[in-house]
C-alpha cells in the first residue's frame, strides 16, 4: 500500500510569512497526527485528528498554527505568521489502530 | 510531565561489533514503550513496540528490552552493518487510550564499514 505522501519536501520563506503543508494519509487510516521536529530534538505531538474531529491539540500553537481535515481524509497545517523558531522538519503521520503510527518523509522548512 | 532521554547524542562503530543503545524515561506510568528508526529526509519507522507488562521483544538482529521500574529501556544490535547507520528514537505512550507519545532526543548511529 502507498504510504504517507507529504508535500512540499522543502519550504524556504521569510519570518512573518504563511506557509502551508499538505499531508496524505494512508487509505482507510482515521487517525492522522502532525509532529514538529526541531533539529536535534524529537518530534513533538502538534495535533491529532480521528476523522475529520480534533483529539488532541494541545501543544498547537494556536496563535500562529492551524490545521484542518475537512473530509476525514487529507490534511493542512498552515503557519501565520512564522517565526524563526518555526525552522524544523514538520511530520504527518497516519494510524489505523492508534498502535501502529506510519510516518511520512516530512516537510522541511527554513524561516529566514 | 514526562521527559525522555537518550545517552549517547551520536555513536560510531565499526562493522561486525554488537552495540547497546539506551534509553530513559521518568514517568515509570508508560503503557508501551517504542523504538524507531529515522533516515536522513525520511520518516521514521517502527522497529519494536514493547507493551508495559513485557521485558523485551525481538525481531531479526535487534532486540529491546524494558525495564519499567527502572525507568530503562535498551536497543541491542547484533553484528551491525553499514545499513544500520540511521537515528534511532524511543518513544513512550502514557496510557490505553492515549497514544500520544513523547519522544527521545535520539541516537545518531554510524556504522564504519
Amino acid at each position: 500500500e502507498a504510504g504517507v505522501a507529504q508535500s512540499p519536501r522543502y519550504k524556504i520563506i521569510e519570518k512573518r510569512q504563511s506557509v502551508a503543508f499538505w499531508c496524505n494519509p494512508i487509505s482507510g487510516h482515521a487517525t492522522l497526527y502532525w509532529y514538529q521536529q526541531i533539529l536535534g530534538q524529537g518530534p513533538k505531538l502538534l495535533i491529532q485528528f480521528q476523522n475529520n474531529g480534533v483529539v488532541d491539540d494541545s501543544q498547537l500553537p494556536k496563535d500562529r498554527f492551524s490545521a484542518e481535515r475537512l473530509k476525514g481524509v487529507d490534511s493542512t497545517l498552515k503557519i501565520q505568521p512564522a517565526k524563526l523558531e518555526d525552522s524544523a522538519v514538520y511530520l504527518c503521520a497516519s494510524s489505523r489502530d492508534r498502535v501502529t503510527q506510519y510516518f511520512g518523509p516530512g516537510t522541511r522548512l527554513t524561516v529566514l | 510531565k514526562q521527559e525522555v532521554t537518550q545517552i549517547p547524542a551520536a555513536l560510531s562503530v565499526p562493522e561486525g561489533e554488537n552495540l547497546v543503545l539506551n534509553c530513559s524515561f521518568t514517568d515509570s506510568a508508560i503503557y508501551n514503550l517504542q523504538w524507531f528508526r529515522q533516515d536522513p529526509g525520511k520518516g521514521l519507522t517502527s522497529l519494536l513496540l514493547i507493551q508495559s507488562s513485557q521485558r523485551e521483544q525481538t525481531s531479526g538482529r535487534l532486540n529491546a528490552s524494558l525495564d519499567k521500574s527502572s525507568g530503562r529501556s535498551t536497543l541491542y544490535i547484533a553484528a551491525s552493518q553499514p545499513g544500520d547507520s540511521a537515528t534511532y528514537l524511543c518513544a513512550v505512550t502514557p496510557n490505553f487510550g492515549n497514544e500520544k507519545l513523547t519522544f527521545g532526543t535520539g541516537t545518531r548511529l554510524t556504522i564504519i564499514p
